[in-house]
């Protein structure tokens, strides 16, 4: 299995549309989750740490499952500049770095 | 606040040729890190430093990678001798306190080998 998972996607979908992104994670001891986002050529920018009890920043919320090890991404009432590589961060099986998804592609239209 | 640095922003050059790629961190981040992005392998962590000391240089590819870190405020990585193979995006990032902080990333080295 993989350290961390993502479906590649693409996910396109219209503007208000309510879209969720999900990621497996090998190391059941990993503490520290993140999401962070991409946009063409450019570099990887924190998106919002993913906490135990889950935790929601606008249109944005955050859940973590550790029984099965996956954390989700929900984006509500999607906007044309939400268009862009979601990445989902977790950290090593020592602890001491993290390790990055490739990513899922989110296209957001008119 | 001043980000992360990175230069060059890209760089072209012929397979054989050495490679210098710099970071400056953010003013007082403890820990930095090099990543390596392509499209087939995703971001790879290549190696990371806490206070100026190498801690993981486990995801170096080869010997044809180094990296230092002489102070604080400066990290280079090199290649040398360069190949096609190690054009990719090369991204740079500091964190504050812990490597399993939030990193903050620059802008990228995108590095072609021809």
């Amino acid at each position: 299995r993989k350290e961390v998972e993502q479906d590649p996607g693409p996910f396109n979908v219209p503007e208000g549309a309510t879209v969720a992104f999900n990621c497996t994670y090998s190391n059941s001891a990993s503490q520290s989750f993140f999401w962070y986002r991409q946009d063409c050529r450019k570099e990887p920018k924190l998106l919002m740490s993913v906490y135990s009890s889950g935790n929601e920043d606008g249109r944005f919320t955050a859940q973590l499952n550790r029984a099965s090890q996956y954390i989700s991404l929900l984006i509500r009432d999607s906007k044309l500049s939400d268009s862009a590589t979601y990445l989902c961060v977790v950290n090593n099986q020592a602890g001491t770095a993290l390790i990055f998804g490739k990513g899922t592609t989110l296209s957001v239209s008119s | 606040d001043a980000g992360v640095i990175q230069s060059p922003r890209h760089e072209v050059t012929e397979m054989g040729q050495e490679v210098t790629l710099r970071c400056k961190p953010i003013s007082g981040h403890d820990y930095l890190f090099w990543y390596r992005q392509t499209m087939m392998r995703g971001l790879e962590l290549l190696i990371y430093f806490n206070n100026n000391v190498p801690i993981d240089d486990s995801g170096m590819p080869e010997d044809r990678f180094s990296a230092k870190m002489p102070n604080a405020s400066f990290s280079t990585l090199k290649i040398q001798p360069s190949e096609p193979r190690d054009s990719a995006v090369y991204f740079c990032a500091s964190s504050l306190t812990h490597s399993n902080q939030p990193q903050h990333f620059g802008d990228g080295t995108r590095l072609s080998i021809l």
